[in-house]
């Protein structure tokens, strides 16, 4: 069964460095998005992407936040200059079809430590 | 987005069903009801999804009345894998966002 699948597992930074996040959507997905999920929190919603652009994001997804689909395959999020609030799991899914009748598939998470 | 309310944590015992409500009064005409589970250090696995009256799978079963106002996720004969949150959500059709609130914590014990 085809599966989501994320780089690193954990990424332990310091305040002020820049980090980029890795996700390999299931192939046939046109629809992406990142969530995240703060130790003993909700997850969140992050950002929606589809046909390249961005199609929704949260109060949470300010400037220091993109993301990027650079070579068809992988779905990138860049934290330009990561702040000790940014420590959390980060979730990418996807899902083949927009709308929400349709599950979206999650991969298992990057671990993002901030100090 | 309508708010939904579940119970925040439930205890079961291997081979029981267990029945999780999850209540959401102000759900829209048009608004599915998508259950997913989380398991520790994981991202979260959808489940089941539904409109109205009864949906079954091979996974679990998911009851929502005429009224819509609730729904009842059912697994049955749960197994310690089992052990996870579960979060029930409420899904407009044309949305992208999944809208998670806190889940039940479900704790199966042998």
């Amino acid at each position: 069964e085809p599966e989501v699948t994320q780089t690193p597992s954990h990424q332990v930074t310091q305040m002020g460095q820049e980090v980029i996040l890795r996700c390999v959507p299931i192939s046939n997905h046109l629809y992406f998005y990142w969530y995240r999920q703060i130790l003993g929190q909700k997850v969140e919603f992050l950002v929606s992407f589809y046909n390249n652009e961005i199609s929704e994001k949260s109060e949470i997804f300010d400037d220091q936040f993109s993301v990027e689909r650079p070579d068809g395959s992988n779905f990138t999020l860049k934290i330009r200059s990561t702040k000790l609030e940014d420590s959390a799991m980060y979730f990418c899914a996807g899902g083949a079809t927009g709308g929400l009748h349709n599950e979206q598939f999650f991969g298992p998470g990057t671990r993002l430590t901030v100090l | 987005l309508a708010k939904t309310t579940q119970p925040i944590s439930m205890d079961s015992y291997e081979g029981q069903e267990v029945n999780i409500t999850c209540s959401h009064n102000n759900i829209a005409t048009n608004d599915y009801i998508t259950w997913y589970q989380q398991f520790p250090s994981q991202g979260p696995r959808f489940i089941i999804q539904g409109y109205k009256t009864k949906v079954t799978n091979e996974v679990a079963s998911l009851f929502i009345p005429a009224d819509r106002k609730s729904s009842t996720l059912s697994l049955p004969r749960v197994s310690l894998s089992d052990t996870a949150v579960y979060y029930c959500l409420v899904a407009q059709p044309y949305g992208n966002k999944l809208v998670f609130g806190a889940g039940t914590i479900l704790r199966v014990k042998s």
